[in-house]
């Protein structure tokens, strides 16, 4: 079985300043990695992906994240948050089944 | 952008009772996922539809039914409702493969 852990519940932080969103995953196979962002009263949406290739993904809004296979770590990152960047962000993981795992949410808090 | 639409965004109901939520997928679309999602924590994968075929599900019961439609539009049936069934209830439509999913806003559930 898959799991995906996210490590921070919550992550106050400047606007600015940069952000780590910590994610890791169990499974016993290859994986496909996910990040995606909720804002409120809002569905998901994709932030970017890992399927294969470079262990650097770039997503959308200035994120991206780096696969590690041997810590089994998928990080989002940011150089510079805006206000704006405010919301729920959720890791998750396939394994070439036809379902997501997601863990349990990031709440990013910037401020002002 | 994501053109899966959900309806209704927010319903009420009693324990004991039965309600039935629908989604329209992005068009073109040949699968959709259901997914819960409990407040403050991350979404749980309940069932697939693939071509008006159950294509997988996850840890619910018997309870929890769907139906794809030739259209692909889908609906997710809950039978004698709990009060731990409050939550976020979203849908997903691909186009095959997990990867590319896209997320409607999703029907805030309460049962009282």
């Amino acid at each position: 079985a898959q799991s995906v852990t996210q490590l921070d519940s919550q992550v106050p932080v400047f606007e600015e300043a940069p952000v780590e969103l910590r994610c890791n995953y169990s499974s016993s196979v290859s994986v496909y990695l996910f990040w995606y962002v909720q804002y409120p009263n809002q569905g998901l949406q994709l932030l970017l992906k890992y399927l294969s290739g470079s262990t650097l993904v770039k997503g959308i809004n200035g994120f991206e994240a780096e696969f590690n296979k041997s810590q089994t770590s998928f990080h989002l990152r940011k150089p510079s948050v805006h206000i704006s960047d405010t919301a729920e962000y959720f890791c998750a993981v396939n394994n070439a089944g036809n379902m997501l795992t997601f863990g349990g949410g990031t709440r990013l808090m910037v401020k002002p | 952008e994501t053109g899966v639409t959900q309806s209704p965004t927010h319903l009420i109901k009693t324990r004991g009772q039965q309600v039935t939520l629908r989604c329209s997928s992005q068009s073109g679309h040949n699968t959709v996922s259901w997914y819960q999602q409990a407040l403050g924590q991350g979404p749980q994968f309940i069932f697939q539809y693939y071509r008006e075929e159950e294509n997988g599900r996850g840890n619910f019961p018997p309870r929890f039914s769907g139906l794809q439609f030739p259209n692909y539009s889908s609906e997710l049936n809950v039978n004698a409702l709990e009060l731990d069934d409050s939550a976020l209830y979203l849908c997903a439509s691909s186009l095959d493969r997990v990867e590319k999913l896209f997320f409607g806003s999703g029907t805030q559930l309460s049962v009282l």
